[in-house]
């Protein structure tokens, strides 16, 4: 059964730092990692997808990496905005199946950014 | 582009009760799933569906019920309310294969009492 751990469940930086966020799965035979960021009383919108053959992704000040090897997957934010205050979640599929986006999700990183 | 569109967003109910949470979309998306958020334990799976006619269960899916009749709709049944449902729920759709950009609805938040 996939298991996805995200260290630290909380974090608070000053405006300005450069930070990493981590996440760890226990089956590495996966097709893809995804994050995605949920603000408070809403919904979860996609950040950055990276498919099994890629080794990271990136999206403006966002960049995602993956070890399947090893399990684990880092999101780097440069740059740290009062706006990037949010919980950031990863998830990956939840069986060994290409032909449904079932997944199974992390707990998230609380991220709060002080002005 | 309404996107994935779910109603109520809150709810009380009395336990014993029973409730639909409605969840549409309108990307033309085969696959669509109800997912449950409590705290410190991320989103499980409670069903999902792959196309019109054709349901599954998740990792959660005792007390609830699912039925896809067209390929917008995706609604959630809870049977017989119990404070154990007390949580909030999303519904998610995406294109069938994995590695497609899955869309979350706002979410709607439950209390069972």
């Amino acid at each position: 059964k996939q298991e996805v751990t995200q260290i630290p469940a909380a974090l608070s930086v000053p405006e300005g730092e450069n930070l990493v966020l981590n996440c760890s799965f226990t089956d590495s035979a996966i097709y893809n990692l995804q994050w995605f960021r949920q603000d408070p009383g809403k919904g979860l919108t996609s950040l950055l997808l990276i498919q099994s053959s890629q080794r990271e992704q990136t999206s403006g000040r966002l960049n995602a990496s993956l070890d399947k090897s090893s399990g684990r997957s880092t999101l780097y934010i440069a740059a740290s905005q009062p706006g990037d205050s949010a919980t950031y979640l990863c998830a990956v599929p939840r069986r060994r199946t290409d032909n449904n986006n079932d997944m199974r999700f992390g707990a998230g990183t609380r991220l709060t950014v002080k002005p | 582009n309404a996107g994935v569109t779910q109603t109520p967003k809150f709810q009380v109910l009395k336990t014993g009760q029973s409730m639909t949470l409605q969840c549409a979309q309108d990307m033309n998306h085969e696959y669509m799933s109800w997912y449950r958020q409590d705290p410190g334990m991320g989103l499980r799976l409670i069903h999902y569906s792959v196309g019109a006619g054709i349901t599954d269960q998740g990792e959660v899916p005792n007390g609830y019920n699912v039925s896809r009749s067209t390929t917008e709709d995706f609604p959630l049944r809870l049977l017989s309310a119990a404070p154990s449902q007390t949580s909030v729920y999303f519904c998610a759709s995406s294109y069938r294969e994995t590695g497609n950009t899955i869309y979350f609805g706002e979410g709607s938040w439950l209390t069972v009492v």
